[in-house]
């Protein structure tokens, strides 16, 4: 039983390039999420998904899309990479609906330069 | 908006030096309240999920409360292995029925041998 597995572990980018984050969960949860994690900001939410076949904004989803490709795997992508895009990005899981806690990956650090 | 506030931002502990972390929040409808531990270049991990005031949970050395309006993690005679940075999330009944955790900016601990 891995948990969340996440991948890459790091990346570096260069301004304007593409990258996709992979995530997949293996305890059979519904909802997923991605968050983005900066110095002195805390954890924001990028983008969710709360049950297979649906996703939704979070807080800063500007310059990401995501892709829910099934109960198990949620995917990040960049378009196109800018330095504020830098940052450790987390991909969570959990039970649907309320007062479930959340289980997180190991975390993707990016550097876009 | 659901609203958290973690104090201290960070604190120094010696080994065997109980204290207690403070987490206050405003939300609409508290579902539940959780606290995680997140290690230096790992993802968070989760500890406790309180979900009415009064409630207490407890695991080793650690312990949390929750009132209407804030929550404690009490550390008792903490060890160095203890020292990681602690958050703190609330969820509340959310609009449209999303149930989305707000974190707040955690509290980094430091326990010196």
């Amino acid at each position: 039983n891995a948990g969340v597995t996440q991948t890459p572990k790091f990346q570096v980018l260069k301004t304007g390039q593409s990258m996709t984050l992979q995530c997949a969960q293996d305890m059979n949860h519904n909802s997923m999420y991605w968050y983005r994690q900066d110095p002195g900001m805390g954890l924001r939410l990028i983008y969710y998904s709360a049950s297979e076949g649906t996703t939704d904004k979070g807080e800063v989803p500007n310059g990401y899309n995501v892709s829910r490709l099934n109960k198990r795997e949620f995917s990040l992508r960049l378009e196109s990479a800018a330095p504020s895009q830098t940052s450790v990005y987390f991909c969570a899981s959990s039970e649907e609906g309320r007062s479930y806690e959340q289980y997180f990956g190991p975390g993707t650090r990016l550097t876009v330069t | 908006e659901d609203q958290v506030t973690q104090s201290p931002e960070a604190l120094r502990l010696q080994e065997g030096e109980s204290s207690s972390l403070n987490c206050s929040y405003t939300v609409s409808g508290l579902r539940g309240l959780f606290w995680y531990r997140q290690d230096p270049g790992k993802g968070p991990e989760f500890l406790f999920t309180l979900y009415s005031a009064g409630e207490e949970k407890e695991k080793e050395r650690l312990k949390a409360t929750l009132t209407k309006k804030e929550s404690f993690l009490h550390i008792t005679a903490p060890k160095p292995e203890d020292s990681a940075t602690y958050l703190c999330a609330v969820q509340g009944a959310g609009s449209g029925g999303s149930y989305i955790p707000t974190f707040g900016r955690g509290t980094s601990l430091i326990v010196h041998p």
